[in-house]
């Protein structure tokens, strides 16, 4: 299957400052990259939509001015968590598909996660 | 959309196959079924999808009940390296996100 990496694997930041979590894919070019977070015991959720070359869209109740999203190219989404505060840790997912969900047999796959800690 | 509904939790022994229910009683003609699994601290690995026909790959099978509103993902062999969550979802038409449940975890047991 294909590819997708994170990086950093998790990072630790002290409270109000950014971190940018970068996520790739690595043997095909994503049309459309998804983010996730995952609080601990609890599911995924789907926090945006981003397709290359254009804005991201938000799902309900995620700040687009506090979850950064760039899609510059068809292998890269970054995500930058601005002025991070202790109820932003949690676990950050990326996945990314070919067809921009046009294709029902299109698959997602899913980077390793990230893990932010905010102090 | 389409929602599903998996048991929270099963057993298996080492070695043994492994199937695990999911209803999905309400899904579409245009939606398929996916199943992804998470292994504790992990990203979602893909595991295997279908419309209407039974389908197999490397890892799994998945059987699909002739009226689609139910699934059976059967891992043939269960290792210990197979204990994580499995999650049963439904996607397709306007709906091109994938939506997590709570979905099963399998616990292999030696």
């Amino acid at each position: 299957g294909a590819v997708v990496s994170q990086h950093p694997s998790r990072v630790i930041c002290k409270s109000g400052t950014s971190v940018k979590i970068e996520c790739r894919s690595l043997d095909f070019q994503a049309t459309t990259m998804f983010w996730y977070r995952q609080f601990p015991k609890q599911s995924l959720m789907l926090m945006a939509t981003s397709n290359e070359g254009s804005k991201a869209t938000y799902e309900q109740g995620v700040e687009k001015d506090k979850f950064l999203i760039n899609h510059a190219s068809l292998t890269l989404s970054t995500l930058t968590v601005t002025s991070a505060h202790p109820e932003d840790s949690s676990f950050y997912i990326c996945s990314a598909e070919t067809s921009g969900g046009v294709l029902m047999t299109e698959t997602q796959y899913f980077g390793p996660g990230t893990r932010l800690l905010v102090l | 959309d389409a929602k599903t509904t998996q048991p929270p939790s099963m057993d298996c022994a080492e070695g043994r196959a492994a199937n695990l229910p999911c209803n999905h009683s309400t899904i579409s003609g245009n939606e398929y079924v996916y199943w992804y699994r998470q292994i504790h601290s992990q990203g979602p690995q893909y595991i295997i999808h279908g419309l209407k026909n039974n389908e197999t790959n490397e890892m799994a099978s998945l059987i699909i009940t002739e009226d689609r509103k139910s699934s059976t993902l059967i891992l043939p062999h269960a290792t210990l390296r197979d204990t994580a969550v499995y999650y049963c979802i439904v996607r397709g038409g306007s709906n091109y996100k994938l939506t997590f449940g709570k979905g099963t975890l399998l616990t292999v047991n030696p």
